[in-house]
């Protein structure tokens, strides 16, 4: 069935970066964007970026530029986000989800999330 | 802070329909199509209006979407317990070249 799985939890100090995985299976993974979406604690939904897995091409929003880097790789159907510089508020579960075109790009799969705690 | 309003919490009874609104501006919700998300505790969205107002398959036709100028709306008719959950609009927004989210909308079914 079509479904992305992401990488595990992560604890990580400070000033660190961290890096999170989510693996496609069941469909064209090339087909798709790949869109990073995070949710701290309590908090509502807040989009980072996204990626085209067949041309690498990323948008980032402004908030995040110059500290998280997608990329993605197609020989193993994953795409990664990686966030640099982390600081407490980095704080989060970080969800991956494919954007679908023919449901006016709606997020229809979405990853099981992957909770990174930044804690010294 | 959201560049989309919604009201934080929203209630009904059983059976009763509910409306959860969402505003926005020229650059997101007045010249692209919403999309609209339910999130239980603990888990992963899951898209539930696309197109201002199409549902996926699977999705009850008791929910609904309409879209307005730089409005939208989510309606929930004949209410049900498992309706209790967030809710959050997400419309692509030009200007930022990517989908924004509310800052969602707790039902609570009473």
């Amino acid at each position: 069935q079509v479904q992305l799985v992401q990488s595990g939890a992560e604890v990580k100090k400070p000033g660190a970066s961290v890096k999170v995985s989510c693996k496609a299976s069941g469909y064209t993974f090339s087909y798709y964007d790949i869109y990073w979406v995070r949710q701290a604690t309590g908090q509502g939904l807040e989009w980072m970026g996204w990626v085209n897995p067949k041309s690498g091409n990323t948008v980032s929003a402004q908030k995040f530029q110059g500290r998280v880097t997608l990329t993605k790789n197609t020989s193993i159907n994953t795409a990664y986000m990686e966030l640099g510089s982390l600081r407490s508020e980095d704080t989060a579960v970080y969800f991956c989800a494919r954007r679908n075109n023919l449901y006016y790009y709606g997020l229809d799969v979405w990853g099981q999330g992957t909770t990174v705690i930044v804690s010294s | 802070q959201s560049v989309l309003t919604q009201p934080p919490s929203a209630s009904g009874t059983p059976g009763q329909r509910v409306t959860i609104s969402c505003s926005g501006s020229s650059s997101n919700i007045g010249r692209n199509y919403v999309c609209w998300y339910q999130q239980f505790p603990g888990t992963a969205p899951k898209l539930l209006i696309y197109g201002n107002n199409q549902r996926p398959s699977g999705v009850p036709d008791r929910f609904s979407g309409s879209k307005s100028g730089t409005s939208a709306s989510l309606a929930i008719s004949g209410l049900r317990s498992e309706d209790e959950a967030v809710y959050y609009c997400a419309p692509w927004d030009d200007s930022l070249n990517g989908s924004v989210f509310g800052g969602g909308t707790k039902l609570t079914v009473l």
